[in-house]
């Protein structure tokens, strides 16, 4: 297994449009995370799903934002009219209870 | 309000003397936690956990300690090594499998 991966990488994008990211969790882990991480802070919590439930949503997660994980494998991150406070590290984390959490590489937003 | 606190945000050792990075935490309700180790351009990779019942964990050069009287863990790394040059992050959860709530980090730079 070659851990979490998330696509894209990087992305650049203007103000007012939609952006998608994806994550691959590894492959037995049941729980998926989504977190955001701005310059000089640690990762602050987005939402997370068991299998295809999303059982918890932050408050940092507003309307624009919807997250879907359709058959408890990958979850895709949506962000819709996009603004230059949404500009941030977007990381997803996958486990197996009662293991830790582990890390993707995480996707680079930047709104114009 | 900040629940898991780092208020160190650098550290500089000297190659093969002995790294402690601190942390405190807020929420009794904590009794899982964790240190993650970040490069830039990646995503944080777990490095060691303690739960509540215990108060002390080694793995290596990693020791974390855990004094919940204080609630305040520690990271002590030994030898240090130029390659543990990184950013830590200290995490809790409650319950053992709630999302991750993380510190800002403390910026560890080893000196050969």
């Amino acid at each position: 297994d070659t851990g979490v991966s998330q696509n894209p990488r990087h992305k650049i994008t203007k103000r007012g449009q939609n952006v998608t990211f994806r994550c691959d969790p590894i492959s037995e882990h049941n729980r998926l995370y989504w977190y955001r991480q701005t310059l000089g802070q640690g990762p602050e919590f987005l939402t997370y799903f068991q299998n295809e439930a999303q059982l918890e949503k932050s408050r940092l997660l507003s309307d624009r934002f919807s997250a879907e994980r359709p058959k408890g494998s990958f979850s895709t991150l949506e962000i819709q009219r996009t603004e230059q406070g949404d500009s941030a590290m977007y990381l997803c984390a996958s486990s197996l209870p009662p293991d830790p959490e582990y890390f993707g590489p995480g996707t680079r937003l930047t709104v114009l | 309000d900040q629940q898991v606190k780092q208020n160190s945000p650098s550290l500089s050792v000297q190659e093969g003397r002995i790294s402690i990075l601190n942390c405190d935490y807020t929420n009794s309700m904590f009794d899982y936690f964790l240190w993650y180790k970040k490069y830039p351009a990646e995503g944080p990779t777990f490095l060691i956990s303690i739960s509540s019942i215990k108060d002390k964990n080694e793995d290596g050069r990693f020791t974390v300690f855990l004094n919940k009287s204080a609630k305040h863990l520690s990271l002590h790394i030994v030898p240090s090594q130029p390659g543990d040059s990184a950013v830590y992050f200290c995490a809790a959860s409650a319950a053992g499998n709630t999302p991750l709530v993380f510190g800002k980090g403390t910026r560890l730079s080893v000196i050969a």
